[in-house]
């Protein structure tokens, strides 16, 4: 069962610019995570956020995590054409498991 | 660094072959997980285990079995491969201890059946 939407699926900006996308999930979690995926490759985690937090930073990327919503948001600031990549929230709602979401596709363009 | 390795990028399999896709980690975790990832719908979990011998079905465990005799190493077996389990197929592991545990991929197998 996907636990987590993705919005937009796809999305589109110039180099320099800030890319958003949202995650939206059904039943209660313990976290809530990002992943990224490059063209044909594996996931690389990016940012993990638990339930009782509300933002978190890394480098160029905010999350921010509304629990009474059921979403989250990643912010990718100055974006650029390396950030180009498939990008997945994933939920933890009890023991080790995840659970995906469809993904946003990013494309930054120079 | 993590690193989960995945036998091949590339596997071509006729209709009713048995295929083996091994996954192997070098960092010690519990945890292990096979998913599959298909356009559209993110990833599924397949099957995942948490520790040697152990495995419990995920999302989508109809037509796949797995195989966990050492702690490094997680086999997902297609019995009698068919057409509709073309696909990408994902390894991960993760810790078992703590409540809040990423996930470490390999770089995937893109499995075509014919």
């Amino acid at each position: 069962s996907q636990q987590g939407e993705e919005d937009p699926q796809a999305l589109s900006i110039q180099e320099g610019e800030n890319a958003t996308m949202n995650c939206s999930y059904k039943t209660s979690i313990n976290n809530l995570q990002w992943y990224r995926q490059n063209s044909g490759r594996g996931l690389v985690h990016l940012i993990l956020i638990r339930s009782n937090e509300r933002e978190k930073h890394s480098g160029r990327l905010r999350v921010t995590l509304d629990t009474s919503k059921k979403s989250s948001s990643l912010l990718i600031t100055a974006s650029r054409a390396a950030d180009t990549a498939s990008y997945f929230c994933a939920t933890g709602v009890y023991g080790n498991k995840l659970v995906f979401g469809a993904g946003t596709i990013l494309r930054v363009k120079s | 660094d993590v690193k989960v390795t995945q036998s091949s990028r590339y596997l071509v399999k006729r209709t009713g072959e048995k295929v083996f896709l091994e996954c192997v980690q070098d960092m010690d975790h519990e945890n292990m997980f096979w998913y599959r990832q298909d356009p559209g719908l993110g990833l599924r979990l397949i099957y995942f285990s948490y520790d040697v011998k152990m495995k419990e079905k995920g999302d989508i465990p109809e037509g796949y079995s797995v195989s966990r005799e050492k702690k490094e190493r997680f086999s997902l077996i297609l019995e009698s491969a068919s057409t509709n389990q073309t696909s990408m197929y994902l390894c991960a592991s993760s810790l078992l201890s703590g409540r809040y545990n990423e996930q470490f991929f390999g770089p995937g197998t893109r499995l075509t059946v014919l």
